[in-house]
């Protein structure tokens, strides 16, 4: 099945700074997403990407869909503490039937104030 | 607008047991998922419902695991009987529309086998 290699594993950094995280495979999805998981919670979609070589942002979260279609990352300007959490991102491979979203293992966040 | 529900949030069983977990997801979604979630791992998809049809359970393990959405709306998973390696979070999500990765998660159960 598919796989989706997330990076890094784990980010310690300090309110303010800037993050960046990155999302590969070897299959092409059609569709990228990034959630945010805190703990005891499920997770939240925060950008959802439909187009390769989209860019697309939501307040101080951007997001790229790459141009192979098979990679995204994902960008948090001037982070604060409640960024903090564990991101995910997803690919979804076509629209039809049987196509199952894939999950990435994960970025955890923390963010130092 | 109310989300998903899940209950129980925590469940605590012995191997050999048996467990069930239950979803209500948001009013007018038709596709319904349930994922297992492993500590320091992505979800997984274990079942995905378009109303009370199964759309994938391919990653299901149906020798110990079932579930069903009889009426299309809420939905029960259940394990019998529990294996050690089944202690996770199980969650359940729901979607508008069929085809989309944007889902709506619930809380999760937290599922411990000793």
């Amino acid at each position: 099945g598919q796989q989706l290699n997330q990076s890094p594993q784990s980010m310690f950094i300090q309110e303010g700074e800037d993050v960046s995280m990155n999302c590969t495979s070897s299959s092409i999805f059609n569709t990228w997403l990034w959630y945010k998981q805190e703990p005891g919670e499920g997770p939240v979609l925060l950008i959802a990407l439909y187009k390769a070589g989209e860019l697309t942002s939501n307040g101080r979260l951007t997001a790229q869909f790459g141009i192979t279609r098979k990679d995204s990352f994902l960008n948090i300007s001037a982070s604060i503490p409640s960024d903090v959490g564990i991101y995910f991102c997803a690919g979804h491979p076509r629209a039809s039937s049987g196509s199952r979203l894939t999950f990435g293992e994960g970025t955890q966040l923390t963010v130092n104030p | 607008e109310a989300g998903v529900a899940q209950s129980p949030r925590y469940k605590i069983i012995e191997k050999r047991q048996s467990v069930a977990f239950w979803c209500n997801p948001i009013s007018g979604h038709a596709t319904l998922y349930w994922y297992q979630q492993i500590l320091g791992q992505g979800p997984k998809l274990l079942i995905q419902f378009q109303n009370n049809g199964v759309v994938d359970d391919s990653q299901l393990p149906k020798d110990r695991f079932s579930a069903e959405r009889l009426k299309g709306v809420d939905s029960t998973l259940k394990i019998q009987p529990a294996k050690l390696e089944d202690s996770a979070v199980y969650l359940c999500a729901s979607s508008f529309a069929k085809h989309t990765g944007e889902l709506f998660f619930g809380e999760g159960s937290r599922l411990t086998v000793l």
